[in-house]
């Protein structure tokens, strides 16, 4: 099966700062990698699919790029509301893995 | 309005099974698949499976081969993922998820609010 190995596994950063994480893969999966967002007591919620396309209703500081084996998603302008722990997914072949997870928090 | 809504807690004994169900409504059940997603206590997402409606076609993690159904019901747009010889191992929140078929896709662009299975002695 193909690895996935996600970065940081958590971060704090204050409201307004630049926050990128980062997912890489163990073999190519082209652009087939989604991010989602888990906040605290709630259902995943998935930002970009596509490496870079944004989903539908998601806000225009998130953004994600990268294709092959190295990814990005990256949050301009971090709010308070963006803690939460993110996922990436790749879903080329399966199994439909999920990196490991980064939680995000406030300074 | 698209939702997933799923049934709800469960509490099972060691070695039994459990069946979640997936309610979907707000769209065409049969153009879109269901994949099913849990988080154990403390631990990250873990993709079960994923059933294509529209053939019926699954595929199941490795980890869960032999003990994992996962079905649809078109007349009641209704999926459902059975999972057996339960232990402690298996106690997590559950999460169907609808999986957007298309050229580039989308493997989860809806979800069910959680399912909470509990097994326990």
């Amino acid at each position: 099966d193909i690895q996935m190995t996600q970065s940081p596994s958590s971060l704090s950063a204050s409201v307004g700062d630049r926050v990128t994480i980062t997912c890489r893969t163990s073999q190519d999966i082209r652009n087939f990698l989604a991010w989602y967002q888990q906040r605290p007591g709630r259902e995943p919620k998935v930002l970009i699919f596509g490496a870079s396309t944004v989903e539908s209703g998601v806000p225009s500081r998130f953004s994600g790029s990268g294709s092959g084996t190295d990814f990005t998603l990256t949050i301009n302008s971090l709010l308070p509301e963006d803690v939460a722990t993110y996922y990436c997914q790749k879903y080329d072949t399966v199994p439909w893995t999920f990196g490991q997870g980064t939680t995000v928090d406030i300074k | 309005q698209v939702q997933l809504v799923q049934s709800g807690g469960e509490v099972k004994k060691p070695g039994a099974s459990v069946k979640v169900s997936c309610k979907a409504s707000g769209y065409t059940f049969r153009s879109y698949g269901i994949s099913w997603v849990r988080r154990a206590p403390g631990q990250g997402l873990e993709w079960m499976g994923w059933v294509r409606d529209i053939r019926g076609d699954t595929v199941y993690a490795q980890k869960f081969q032999g003990r994992l159904t996962m079905t649809t019901d078109s007349s009641t747009n209704t999926a459902y993922m059975e999972l057996r010889s339960l232990t402690s191992d298996d106690t997590a929140m559950y999460y169907c998820a609808r999986v957007r078929i298309a050229v580039t896709g989308n493997p989860g662009d809806i979800w069910g609010q959680g399912t909470l299975v509990t097994v326990s002695s």
